[in-house]
């Protein structure tokens, strides 16, 4: 059981906007640390897609967005397309843990 | 170019050992902390452990604390993982991957590598 929580899965037609959220805790997210998204598309390593809570790498689209507020921070995919079918896992750090966590992910599927 | 290249994977019984490897290449490898991240099949990431750039400090998941020793060779541009005691309950693709900062996020990764414990 990962100490962040995430839903399982997300959809939306193509161009819509969608949103995972990643909840945590006081130990986690809701002590300061940084959130960070990736994409995992389907028998590939994970991808940084979102670092520091809201920040894009060079040669992310900028349809994706990054929040963060108290114990929870989002993901927003805006314009979705067929190539953002993948899954999306947030990351922190956990004090009471001494490590880094993964959430369990969310598949993204465009309809 | 950065690259971060696994090996090591395999087939191994329960309560065998397997050592992975990571050579990187690309970047000044002391600068940077390294750590290791498994995926089950079917399930999601789970962060294993980390290193810092000098090698001096690690840390560990519970999940594999005193079973797994990460280290790191610079003059060979290396990041190891010794498994020992391995159980069923380890078998994943095992990730490498950069840490870029304090902020604690992986920039790069390898492209895995397959553990199999079974009998």
């Amino acid at each position: 059981q990962s100490v962040l929580t995430q839903p399982p899965s997300v959809s939306g037609a193509p161009g819509q906007r969608v949103t995972i959220s990643c909840t945590g805790s006081s130990s986690n997210i809701g002590a300061g640390y940084d959130v960070h998204w990736y994409q995992q598309l389907p028998g590939t390593a994970p991808k940084l897609l979102m670092y520091g809570n809201t920040h894009r790498p060079s040669g992310v689209s900028d349809r994706f967005s990054g929040s963060k507020s108290g114990t929870s921070a989002s993901l927003a995919i805006t314009g979705l397309q067929a190539e953002d079918e993948a899954d999306y896992y947030c990351q922190s750090y956990d004090s009471s843990l001494s490590g880094y966590v993964f959430g369990p992910g969310t598949k993204v599927t465009v309809l | 170019e950065v690259q971060l290249v696994e090996s090591g994977g395999g087939l191994v019984q329960p309560g065998g050992s397997l050592r992975l490897s990571c050579v990187v290449s690309g970047f000044t490898f002391t600068s940077y902390a390294m750590s290791w991240v498994r995926q089950a099949p079917g399930t999601g990431l789970e962060w294993v452990s980390a290193i810092s750039g000098s090698g001096g400090s690690a840390q560990y998941a519970d999940s594999v604390k005193g079973r797994f020793t990460i280290s790191r060779d610079s003059s060979q541009s290396t990041l190891y993982l010794q498994m020992n005691s391995l159980r069923a309950e380890d078998t994943a693709v095992y990730y490498c991957a950069r840490k870029y900062d304090s902020s604690g996020y992986y920039d790069y990764w390898g492209q895995g590598t397959l553990v199999t414990v079974s009998s």
